[in-house]
């Protein structure tokens, strides 16, 4: 199995909304990483997960709140956002942390909207 | 400031030729660099990688040269079909970096190839 998979697909929700998503990897892959990507630009790392530790996490407003309850799945719980955090959310996994080359590969992604 | 940058936002090339899409980056402590292809409101699919020890890395169609004296690597596709169109992001990363940079990926802002049949 060499694949990411996220849950749900789509996402609309209000702003005093509770919501999460889901992320799953069965590669073995010991790093977890969480990214946003807004429409026609790259995308923005948000955190890591490095043997479910959390190791990264690049000034991402309270409002996200990153979990990794085993080594397969991590989840983004949203709360009170903004409707500037609409955008695609990825996960993505890579290899041991510790290895020198590490490709990520990413899941689908979520599309996220906030009215 | 733009560690990796993806001057051209757009190419287009006929089925069949080949396509050159560049990268140039300026932190001299990357030493590993990823192409990804994305379609539209998927996520991005790893296509290529090199390290910084070696200056070509072959994989069927798809070819990604590293001149590291320049910063600049590019990413070769012969022949190429309309199949290939979609966005193509250049990364690069510190590979033994520790701490708050550990896993952390540097996009440029991405290629739009478009193939015509």
């Amino acid at each position: 199995d060499t694949e990411v998979t996220q849950t749900p697909k789509h996402l609309v929700m209000g702003m005093t909304n509770k919501k999460s998503l889901k992320c799953e990897q069965h590669m073995g892959h010991r790093a977890m990483y969480w990214y946003k990507q807004k429409a026609k630009k790259p995308p923005e790392l948000m955190f890591v997960y490095s043997y479910e530790k959390l190791s990264i996490n690049e000034s991402v407003p309270s409002r996200f709140s990153p979990e990794c309850p085993n080594s397969s799945l991590l989840n983004l719980h949203l709360h009170a956002l903004q409707p500037e955090d609409s955008a695609l959310y990825l996960c993505a996994s890579s290899q041991e942390p510790t290895s020198s080359y590490n490709e990520q590969f990413f899941g689908p992604g979520t599309r996220l909207t906030v009215l | 400031d733009q560690q990796v940058k993806q001057n051209s936002p757009s190419l287009s090339v006929q089925e069949g030729r080949i396509s050159i899409l560049n990268c140039d980056y300026t932190n001299s402590m990357f030493d590993y660099f990823l192409w990804y292809k994305k379609y539209p409101a998927e996520g991005p699919t790893f296509l290529i990688s090199i390290s910084s020890i070696k200056d070509k890395n072959e994989d069927g169609r798809f070819t990604v040269f590293l001149n590291k004296s320049a910063k600049h690597l590019s990413l070769h596709i012969v022949p190429s079909q309309p199949g290939d169109s979609a966005v193509y992001f250049c990364a690069a990363i510190v590979s033994n970096a520790g701490g708050t940079s550990y896993g952390k990926l540097t996009f440029g802002q991405g290629t739009i190839l478009t193939v015509h049949p």
